[in-house]
């Protein structure tokens, strides 16, 4: 019953790095989603994409990008990690029209030190 | 965006009904009222939606007053499991925001034996 997998449950990167979080999907969903969640902030959202290719800017995008090359992989990429991107990152899929229901992947814990 | 206010915090016991309120007066004609909760460590997962209407599921029943100023999510038999932070969002439907979420900081529901 996996809907929204995400690659890896902890991740420990040095200040610098380059890192890659994948989340695939296998509900076929156009939209995906990515938030990071922070203790007294909530989830915020980083980058959406409508289809392959397309992308757009959340609300908190600096220091991240995304790729979306196939439907059910959504990538997000942090450039140059930096210690204030140790958060908790959520992946989210929709599948669009009339669906009131979004899903989650169980998260990437990331610390940078 | 209608902004909800929910407790921090609230406790329940086994077997008896959790009742988590949430205050949205300033709620317009077409938004809807979402409920989501997150378990330790996992992504939140969608209970509810409704517009006007009580609306029950398999997990959960949603009961929004006639002015739709505030609603009650009900657990009817709560179980140790749905120990969780649960969120309630107040928004337009998914479609016409591309599927976006805003989180606040939600109900912390704690169920003892």
């Amino acid at each position: 019953d996996v809907k929204v997998t995400q690659s890896s449950r902890y991740l420990v990167k040095r200040t610098g790095e380059k890192v890659f979080l994948e989340c695939v999907q296998d509900m076929d969903h156009e939209n995906m989603f990515w938030y990071r969640q922070d203790p007294g902030l909530g989830l915020r959202l980083i980058y959406f994409s409508y289809d392959v290719k397309m992308k757009e800017k959340g609300d908190i995008p600096e220091g991240y990008s995304v790729s979306r090359e196939k439907k059910e992989r959504f990538s997000l990429i942090l450039e140059s990690a930096s210690t204030n991107q140790t958060s908790m990152y959520l992946c989210a899929s929709w599948g669009g029209d009339q669906v009131y229901e979004q899903y989650f992947g169980p998260g990437t814990r990331l610390t940078v030190t | 965006d209608a902004k909800t206010t929910q407790p921090p915090s609230m406790d329940c016991a086994e077997g008896r009904a959790a009742n988590l309120p949430c205050n949205h007066s300033t709620i317009s004609g077409n938004e809807y009222v979402y409920w989501y909760r997150q378990i330790h460590s996992q992504g939140p997962q969608y209970i509810i939606h409704g517009l006007k209407n009580n609306e029950t599921n398999e997990m959960a029943s949603l009961i929004i007053t006639e002015d739709r100023k505030s609603s009650t999510l009900i657990l009817p038999h709560a179980t140790l499991r749905d120990t969780a932070v649960y969120y309630c969002i107040v928004r337009d439907s998914l479609y016409n925001q591309g599927g976006k979420l805003i989180f606040g900081q939600g109900t912390e529901l704690s169920v003892k034996p």
